[in-house]
């Protein structure tokens, strides 16, 4: 009955390889979204979708990509990894924003990269 | 000037105490104030809106102050399930690209017996 679920929930790899993962809402949100956890605990977004329209996109290297096949998924892929992409990969889910306000958001498990 | 600056502590203090975490932010135009609470190599939840009247629920209680950007967590009566890292959260206003939550880089509670 999870809520918004990722997979995998670890992933090592090799520098220079290409990775994905995948993210599913089960709550009818219409909102997603990408964090990334640093060493240093900062949870910072890099992507929002709202009904698979990407609607916020960070400075974040063009080697990641969101993909959204409908509003209840959101994918992450990642080519050519490095070193400094190990961290936690966070997806979350709102019911969106209503004016200038956030609605509450639900985190996944988490996805924990290493990059060797 | 960080978007939203909070004290890392730790912060250690005996069961049964009261702790109270404070946390800044820097955008005026923010309107959605959140406390979440994350537990060692888990997930963020929320704990609690915040809202301008302020708002409590059991032994948390925050408190906004718009004038300050400033807001507040006070935990009563301090168990030892309260340790976890606290992050003060808030959203960047109107504008459609800063609808995204900006997160404090938390606040570590550790209660001891």
């Amino acid at each position: 009955d999870t809520a918004v679920s990722q997979t995998p929930k670890y992933l090592v790899t090799q520098m220079g390889n290409d990775k994905s993962i995948k993210c599913e809402q089960n709550l009818g949100h219409d909102t997603m979204y990408w964090y990334k956890q640093d060493s240093k605990k900062f949870l910072k977004i890099m992507f929002s979708y709202n009904n698979k329209e990407l609607i916020i996109n960070e400075t974040v290297p063009n080697r990641f990509s969101p993909k959204s096949p409908d509003k209840a998924h959101l994918n992450l892929h990642i080519n050519s990894l490095e070193l400094g992409d190990s961290a936690v990969y966070f997806c979350a889910s709102s019911q969106g924003t209503r004016g200038g306000r956030t609605d509450t958001q639900y985190f996944g498990p988490g996805t924990r990269l290493t990059v060797l | 000037r960080k978007e939203v600056e909070q004290d890392p502590g730790p912060f250690n203090v005996p069961e049964g105490a009261t702790v109270a975490f404070n946390c800044t932010y820097s955008n005026s135009a923010s309107q959605s104030f959140f406390w979440y609470r994350q537990d060692c190599r888990k997930e963020p939840k929320l704990l609690m809106s915040v809202y301008s009247s302020g708002n409590e629920d059991g032994r948390f209680t925050a408190q906004l102050n718009r004038a300050s950007q400033y807001i507040s967590l006070l935990i009563r009566d301090s168990k030892l399930s309260d340790s976890a890292t606290y992050l003060c959260v808030v959203n960047g206003g109107m504008d459609t690209g800063r609808r995204a939550l900006t997160f404090g880089s938390g606040t570590r509670l550790q209660v001891q017996p």
